[in-house]
């Protein structure tokens, strides 16, 4: 099956530092999401994000999909972004399922 | 708020017991997920509902069965359950055909654990 790899696997910022947080997958795919899970648990949606490039106030996300991988980068990075950041894809030879990534766990101090 | 809710937040119970996980999609969203998140396994799929009937199957046992009412609400019912089920249980929804390019938006979770 379709392989997600992100890296890093951890990430340690002080506030205000910039990150880019990067996802490979090793088939063609219909579907990339980014989430972020908060430290209570809750996977929040971040982007849909196929191909081409997004932002959304200090996240931005660029998926190149004939290169297989996809960047998420924070801006300005504040103690909140703390958590885990997971990019799923679904691939298009397969399936509606969403097949995640073992994720990046950021850690933002102040 | 994603608009996907689960109940309950938190359910404790002992191995061999049976529980229902509930979860209501988005308003419209005709296609209902599970997934299960575990510190071993990572986040994996279970099980994809559409209008009432199943479309996709992934990882789940067989002691695992669930099933979407016409309301379209869906419940994950785990039987027999084992040590190694505790793990956070996540429902997600996706509107228009429930095809493999839309959205997918999550709820809360159930935190699941077997003493």
């Amino acid at each position: 099956g379709i392989q997600v790899e992100q890296s890093p696997p951890d990430l340690i910022l002080q506030e205000g530092a910039n990150s880019t947080l990067r996802c490979n997958f090793s088939d063609s795919v219909n579907n990339l999401q980014w989430f972020h899970q908060n430290p209570w648990g809750q996977l929040i949606n971040l982007f849909y994000i196929p191909s081409g490039t997004k932002q959304n106030g200090r996240l931005s996300a660029t998926t190149v999909a004939t290169e297989r991988y996809s960047l998420l980068y924070i801006s300005s990075s504040q103690t909140t972004d703390s958590g885990v950041y997971f990019c799923a894809v679904v691939p298009r030879r397969a399936g509606t399922a969403l097949i995640f990534g073992k994720g990046t766990t950021l850690s933002v101090s102040s | 708020d994603s608009g996907v809710t689960q109940t309950p937040k938190h359910l404790i119970t002992a191995t061999g017991q049976r529980v229902t996980l509930r979860c209501s999609p988005r308003s419209g969203d005709l296609s209902v997920y599970w997934y299960q998140q575990s510190l071993d396994q990572g986040l994996q799929f279970l099980i994809h509902y559409y209008n009432g009937e199943e479309r996709a199957k992934g990882n789940i046992l067989e002691r695992f069965s669930a099933q979407q009412f016409p309301d379209l609400h869906s419940e994950l019912n785990l039987s027999s359950l084992e040590l190694g089920d505790s793990a956070l249980y996540f429902c997600a929804s996706s509107g228009d055909a429930g095809g493999p390019i839309i959205e997918q938006f999550f709820g809360p979770g159930t935190r699941l654990t077997v003493l």
